[in-house]
């Protein structure tokens, strides 16, 4: 079955420590988005890429990092320069050749930072 | 003023109520788009609307573009539709979606 897989589920991490969270998609989907879900905010968006060995800042892109070099992996990296990394993170995907389609989530990794 | 507003925050039904929850954009959109979040996190598309209602099963979703607002409607409410709903629109913009907070529903027996 097509879909997006994100690990871990929870991840756990002392300050100052950077950290990698995975997503991976089968469904062949030329976007991927990462967004960032507080209690009592919607969905943030950090960082998107359209294509291979491109990508770019979303509303929140400060303390994080991506890169895009297969089409199927868009892996987000948490830096310590993120001050409030405890949160819960989904990645999401679509395809642009169908621009007004549904997106498909992921599962999300809640990442709480101690 | 956020772009989507949603409401209620909170609902809470008994099963078999019909359910209905609201969503205004203050925005140019070209679809708007509802998302179930279960408690789990994970997020699962529901509609994707660009004009008119959308029906699958017990739910329903209508657009009005000219007002700017959008509902859901459940009916028959279960306590398996108890989740976040949420509310998104496409700007049009490399697909990016903005989003509304959402609303809990709690529907009991």
């Amino acid at each position: 079955d097509g879909g997006i897989t994100q690990s871990p589920k929870y991840l756990f991490r002392k300050e100052g420590q950077n950290v990698t969270l995975s997503c991976e998609q089968n469904l062949n989907h030329d976007a991927m988005y990462w967004y960032r879900q507080d209690p009592g905010q919607g969905l943030r968006l950090i960082y998107y890429s359209q294509i291979v060995n491109d990508f770019q800042k979303g509303d929140i892109a400060e303390g994080y990092s991506v890169s895009r070099e297969k089409k199927e992996s868009f892996p987000l990296t948490v830096t310590s320069a993120q001050k409030n990394p405890t949160a819960f993170y989904l990645c999401a995907s679509r395809d642009l050749g169908r621009p007004n389609t549904e997106a498909f989530f992921g599962q999300g990794t809640r990442l709480t930072v101690v | 003023k956020n772009e989507v507003e949603q409401s209620p925050q909170n609902l809470t039904a008994q099963e078999g109520e019909f359910i209905t929850i609201n969503c205004s954009y203050s925005v140019g959109i070209s679809a708007l788009h509802w998302l179930q979040q279960h408690p789990g996190g994970g997020i699962v598309s529901l509609f994707m609307l660009s004009s008119g209602k959308k029906k699958h099963g017990r739910l329903i979703a209508t657009i009005n573009i000219q007002e700017k607002h959008s509902s859901l409607h459940i009916t028959a409410s279960h306590p398996r539709d108890s989740a976040v709903y949420i509310c998104a629109v496409n700007t049009g913009t490399a697909s990016k979606l903005t989003f509304g907070t959402g609303t809990r529903l709690q529907v009991t027996l």
